[in-house]
């Protein structure tokens, strides 16, 4: 079946360092890929998404390439900050691109120190 | 709008006693989902709905019962809860359209 499999955490990084978290993907047909990220306490939120291959999804300083040949969907971003603290969540949509229910990664979680 | 909703936010149960979690949403979705989230676990999909009277098992459903009388509404319901339903619940909607899910702020369940 489809399954996501992202770098295992914790990552600890000092503010304004660069991060990537990688994430690579299992699936039949061509599903669309998210990011989320779950801060302390919270429910999950929608980072940034792409729908089919060679899109780039970014948001809040955030990047990420759907990348079909190499299965894979990246995270970046060039300057952390102390604020992007979080566990950060992979996932991919059911078969055929449906939305109704996402596969998930396990999660990694990110420190960043002053 | 109040986006995806659920009650109650914190649990304890004992061995065998049974609820219903509730969640509900106000921005008209047709899919409906609920996950569970574990240590080092992920999220892992309990049950999902994609539309009123419409419901299907996900990867971990045993334990659970839901029903989708309304599209505002998706309760999990636990028969006979067990300490390895010891977690913490979210609820999800989403639509077809934008292919992402919107989350609740979760319940966190303990059975002792």
């Amino acid at each position: 079946g489809d399954s996501v499999t992202q770098m295992e955490g914790p990552v600890t990084l000092s503010e304004e360092a660069f991060l990537t978290i990688n994430c690579t993907y299992t699936a039949t047909g061509y599903p669309s890929l998210f990011w989320y990220v779950q801060y302390p306490g919270e429910g999950l939120q929608l980072l940034l998404k792409a729908t089919k291959a060679d899109d780039k999804g970014s948001n809040k300083g955030f990047e990420a390439t759907y990348r079909k040949e190499t299965t894979s969907f990246h995270l970046e971003k060039g300057s952390v900050q102390v604020s992007d603290s979080a566990v950060y969540f992979c996932a991919l949509s059911g078969p055929q691109g449906g939305s109704e229910k996402l596969v998930f990664g396990k999660g990694t979680k990110l420190t960043v120190n002053p | 709008n109040a986006g995806v909703t659920q009650t109650p936010k914190f649990q304890v149960l004992k061995t065998g006693q049974s609820m219903t979690l509730q969640c509900a949403q106000d921005m008209n979705h047709e899919y409906m989902s609920w996950y569970r989230q574990d240590p080092g676990m992920g999220l892992r999909l309990i049950h999902y709905s994609v539309g009123a009277g419409i419901t299907d098992q996900g990867e971990v459903p045993n334990g659970y019962n839901v029903s989708r009388s309304t599209t505002e509404d998706f309760p999990l319901r636990l028969l006979s809860a067990a300490p390895s339903q010891t977690s913490v619940y979210f609820c999800a909607s989403g639509t077809g359209k934008t292919y992402e899910q919107y989350f609740g702020p979760g319940t966190r369940l303990t059975v002792t």
